[in-house]
């Protein structure tokens, strides 16, 4: 079976502060994704990539950055945390020649104070 | 850009009836993918079911199973024999076989299974 993971379930971090949100797959997908998800906004896309080391940015990638050094791992790097940054935070993988599911991990609810 | 809406915030059902979850999307493509996502209370989102744009055929999986109309841009989800298993919020998506092939997602929809 297909395995995403997420370095946490819940964090809570302080305004200014940078926080890393770790993402690993571990079936060679070349694709990776996150996401953010609200109530009543559905799951807005961030970041997303396509191989290692490339990037393109989704539909809101405003305070954040990622970063892909390995296939397996996407991180998504929120420079200065801000309160309007408190969400539910998912990643996703997908295999890049065939199938064409998003396999999602668990999300990390972020609360910034 | 692509669209998709999902009208119904919130359905309920009881057990073992039939609910509908309705979905409609915006596109000028001919040629598409789209699917419908659940996510139960703390767990993963997983995959339900999906219908490519080409295939006239509904999909259907078990007891789910989906009405295409490609003409309306309609995408609605049928749960059959509903079971408090499927209690979720409940995501249709919209993705493209062209370029980065992102999923655009809908609002959700909140589904409660009355026992």
């Amino acid at each position: 079976d297909v395995k995403v993971t997420q370095s946490s379930r819940y964090l809570v971090k302080r305004t200014g502060e940078k926080v890393f949100l770790e993402c690993v797959q571990d079936m060679d997908h070349e694709n990776m994704f996150w996401y953010r998800q609200d109530p009543g906004l559905g799951l807005r896309l961030i970041y997303f990539s396509y191989d290692v080391k490339m990037k393109e940015k989704g539909d809101i990638p405003e305070g954040y950055s990622v970063s892909r050094e390995k296939k397996e791992r996407f991180s998504l790097i929120l420079e200065s945390a801000s309160t309007n940054q408190t969400s539910m935070y998912l990643c996703a993988s997908r295999p890049g020649t065939s199938g064409n599911e998003q396999f999602f991990g668990p999300g990390t609810r972020l609360t910034v104070l | 850009a692509q669209t998709v809406t999902q009208s119904q915030p919130e359905m309920s059902v009881q057990e073992a009836e039939t609910v509908t979850l309705s979905c409609t999307y915006d596109t000028s493509e001919s040629d598409y993918y789209l699917f419908w996502y659940k996510q139960p209370p703390s767990r993963q989102m997983i995959l339900v079911i999906r219908q490519e744009a080409y295939k006239q055929q509904n999909a259907t999986e078990n007891r789910f199973s989906v009405n295409f109309q490609k003409a309306a841009k309609s995408f609605s989800l049928k749960i059959s024999d509903s079971q408090l298993g499927d209690a979720a919020m409940y995501f249709c998506a919209y993705r493209s076989p062209q370029g980065a092939q992102k999923l655009v997602f809908g609002q959700g929809t909140r589904l409660t299974i009355n026992p």
